[in-house]
């Protein structure tokens, strides 16, 4: 089972830019790496998925080094809304998917 | 497109009592898989099922049952429910395949154990 390590929490302030990165030292050739947000109450919803280099969406961008053993969820000019708890998965073919505890963030004013 | 339901979204059980909880699909997903919720834990597989016909463990199986007799349907037995139960429950699925795509999740399932 592919296993990430991410912070536990993060703060910024309102417009600032947010960069979340997480580690998976034990990637395989053919798995893709997956982030969800969390908001209390609810369950987690799909932000973005990538295999290498960069992937941009209209929520966010995620960035992915040559090695792959890391990946970095770039969230531009957040705002209080994005007050949640991310998670970074790898998405191994057939296996297990598994969310780790994730990165709480506090976005303040 | 009703996506993933779950049922009961609340429940209320005393110790040793048994229930399922329910999880449907509609979007014919092959894999399909059962979290649990605990403050400060982030969400914890319990089990998961890669097609009709298959079921696997995940990080927390113990005390919990699964079948997937249908592609649609997977639903999570607590045969002899436990305080440690007390959690929030989420089903989720995905279409599978050779690196799984979005997981779309229910609204989750309430459940306390008294």
């Amino acid at each position: 089972l592919a296993k990430t390590t991410q912070p536990i929490s993060m703060d910024s302030y309102e417009g600032q830019e947010v960069n979340i990165t997480c580690s998976h030292n034990n990637i395989a050739t053919n798995d893709y790496i997956t982030w969800y947000q969390q908001f209390p109450s609810q369950g987690p919803r799909f932000i973005i998925q990538g295999y290498k280099t960069k992937v941009t969406n209209e929520v966010a961008s995620l960035f992915i080094p040559a090695d792959r053993k890391s990946s970095t969820l770039s969230l531009p000019r957040v705002s209080l809304s994005d007050t949640a708890v991310y998670y970074c998965l790898v998405n191994q073919a057939g296996t297990a998917l598994i969310f780790g505890k994730g990165t709480t963030l506090s976005v303040s004013s | 497109n009703a996506g993933v339901t779950q049922t009961p979204k609340f429940q209320v059980l005393k110790t040793g009592q048994s229930m399922t909880l329910q999880c449907a699909q509609d979007m014919n997903h092959e894999y399909m898989s059962w979290y649990r919720q605990d403050p400060g834990m982030g969400l914890r597989l319990i089990h998961y099922s890669v097609g009709a016909g298959i079921t696997d463990q995940g990080e927390v199986p113990n005390g919990y049952n699964v079948s997937r007799s249908t592609t649609e349907d997977f639903p999570l037995r607590l045969l002899s429910a436990a305080p440690s139960q007390t959690s929030v429950y989420f089903c989720a699925s995905t279409k599978g395949g050779l690196h799984a795509g979005e997981l779309f999740f229910g609204e989750g399932s309430r459940l306390t154990v008294l």
